[in-house]
C-alpha cells in the first residue's frame, strides 16, 4: 500500500494524558499537512510541513499540541494534558505540489 | 478570505437519480477548488479537482463539476446515483498552503 498511512486508526483516553500519533506520508512527498475533524463539520487546517521543516501553524494549534516531522518522512502529533474537547478525527495528508493532498485513513481520538 | 460553502448539509435522492450537490466559492481570483467524499470512519478521496483548465471537470465514479465563474460555483454532479453514492462530500479551496473545506454535505441514496 502506496497511500498515507496513520496510526493508531483509534486511541482511547483519560483526560490529563498525553497521547502520540504517527503519520507515514507518501515516500516522494515533501509536503504534509494534520488536520482536525469533528463530527459533522469539515477538516479545520492544524499545521503544514515542507520536508522537516514546520512552515504553517494554526491558532487552533494551542502549546499543547506539537508536530514534529524529524527527517522530512514521517510525522508526529503530540497532544499533552488531552481535554474532551480534544477528541475529533486527526487527519495527515501529504502531497508533492500544491494543488492536491491525499488523505489518510485518520486516527480517532476520544478523550474520556 | 477565500472560502467556500456548501448549501444543504442532507441531500437525499433515489437510486437512479440525478445528484446535484452545491458549493460555492468566494473569491476574487479564479481558485483551485477541490472535491472530496469520505466514507464513515474513513479519510477522505478525491473526486476532482480544477485547477484553471477545463471548466467542466470528470472525476472518479462517474461524478463531474462544472466551474461557473459567474455564479462563483463549482457544483458537483452524477447523471445517477447508485447505492454505493452515499458518503460525506466536501468542497474545498486551496489558498496558500491551507485546504479550507465546506461544512459537507451527508448524501442519502434510497433504493
Amino acid at each position: 500500500d502506496t497511500g498515507v498511512s496513520q496510526d493508531p486508526r483509534h486511541k482511547i483516553t483519560k483526560r490529563g494524558q498525553n497521547v502520540t500519533f504517527r503519520c507515514d506520508p507518501i515516500s516522494e512527498h515533501n509536503r504534509l499537512y494534520w488536520y482536525r475533524q469533528t463530527l459533522g463539520q469539515g477538516p479545520e487546517f492544524l499545521t503544514y510541513f515542507q520536508n522537516e521543516a514546520q512552515l504553517e501553524k494554526s491558532r487552533l494549534l494551542s502549546d499543547r499540541f506539537s508536530a514534529e516531522r524529524p527527517k522530512g518522512s514521517f510525522s508526529t502529533l503530540e497532544i499533552q494534558r488531552t481535554e474532551q474537547g480534544d477528541s475529533a478525527m486527526y487527519l495527515c495528508a501529504s502531497s508533492s505540489t500544491f494543488t492536491e493532498a491525499f488523505f489518510g485513513q485518520g486516527t480517532r481520538l476520544t478523550v474520556v | 478570505a477565500q472560502s467556500v460553502t456548501q448549501l444543504g448539509s442532507h441531500v437525499s435522492v433515489s437510486e437512479g437519480a440525478l445528484v446535484l450537490l452545491r458549493c460555492n466559492y468566494s473569491s476574487s481570483v479564479p481558485p483551485y477548488l477541490f472535491w472530496y467524499v469520505q466514507y464513515p470512519n474513513q479519510g477522505l478521496q478525491l473526486l476532482l479537482k480544477y485547477t484553471s483548465a477545463a471548466t467542466l471537470v470528470k472525476g472518479i465514479n462517474g461524478f463531474e463539476a462544472e466551474f461557473k465563474k459567474s455564479e462563483t460555483s463549482f457544483h458537483l454532479t452524477k447523471p445517477s446515483a447508485h447505492m454505493s453514492d452515499a458518503a460525506e462530500y466536501f468542497c474545498a479551496v486551496i489558498l496558500g498552503n491551507q485546504f479550507y473545506f465546506g461544512t459537507g454535505t451527508s448524501l442519502t441514496v434510497i433504493p
